[in-house]
């Protein structure tokens, strides 16, 4: 009963190597979050989809990009990775319809940088 | 913008022993605080929430409370047991706009000691 469903789980690419990571979700949820998570810290939001309407945060590199071609789904794309870039990367769901506001997060993908 | 502190960083009790960990958060316009549990190479799973007009939630050993005058909330953990061992992060819902992310505070790796 999966409910955040990534892949892969581990992924390992070259330098300067475009990579995709992907997420999957069965909540039917319309917001669809991207965080990036290194060692010893908190998740930092790198972008999210409120339905169809893409928000970057502001301090998110260019190298990252973002997907959503239907509820379901959502891409990230690095597209030149960098050592900087070896990190976990979270996928998150919620609905925010009225006061529901839960986040909920898929396993992660442990991505390497070579 | 929102910021949330978290206390402490680390924190060791005995298998049976009360664990707490402390957040406070900046933005009196936040609303909606959820704990999230982080095992080793797996991603958050929220564990329980609060929301601003309510001022404790409990859940079996997992309990939280909310000051919003002091714009601090806790999470309590009673009867600790080993499987209690991750690190917890605390998280305030900030609104902007139409819509809401999460801050995260930095995370409290909770070590139970059989």
């Amino acid at each position: 009963d999966a409910m955040v469903i990534q892949n892969p789980r581990y992924q390992v690419t070259q330098f300067g190597k475009p990579v995709t990571l992907s997420c999957s979700q069965t909540l039917n949820h319309n917001v669809m979050y991207w965080y990036q998570q290194k060692s010893s810290q908190a998740p930092k939001l790198l972008f999210h989809y409120y339905d169809k309407d893409f928000n970057n945060e502001a301090d998110t590199p260019d190298n990252f990009q973002s997907r959503r071609p239907n509820t379901s789904f959502c891409f990230l794309d690095i597209r030149s990775p960098g050592l900087g870039d070896a990190a976990m990367y979270l996928c998150a769901t919620s609905r925010t319809s009225g006061r529901f506001y839960e986040q909920y997060f898929g396993p992660g993908t442990r991505l390497t940088v070579t | 913008g929102e910021n949330v502190e978290q206390h402490p960083s680390t924190l060791s009790v005995q298998e049976g022993d009360s664990a707490v960990i402390k957040c406070t958060y900046s933005d009196s316009a936040s609303n909606y605080f959820p704990w999230y549990k982080q095992e080793l190479g797996k991603g958050p799973q929220l564990i329980i929430d609060i929301r601003s007009n309510v001022g404790e939630k409990k859940d079996q050993r997992i309990a939280v409370t909310l000051n919003k005058t002091a714009k601090h909330f806790s999470l309590h953990i009673t009867e600790t047991q080993p499987e209690d061992s991750a690190v917890y992060f605390c998280a305030a819902y900030l609104l902007r706009g139409s819509q809401g992310n999460l801050i995260f505070g930095k995370g409290t790796k909770l070590s139970v000691k059989p």
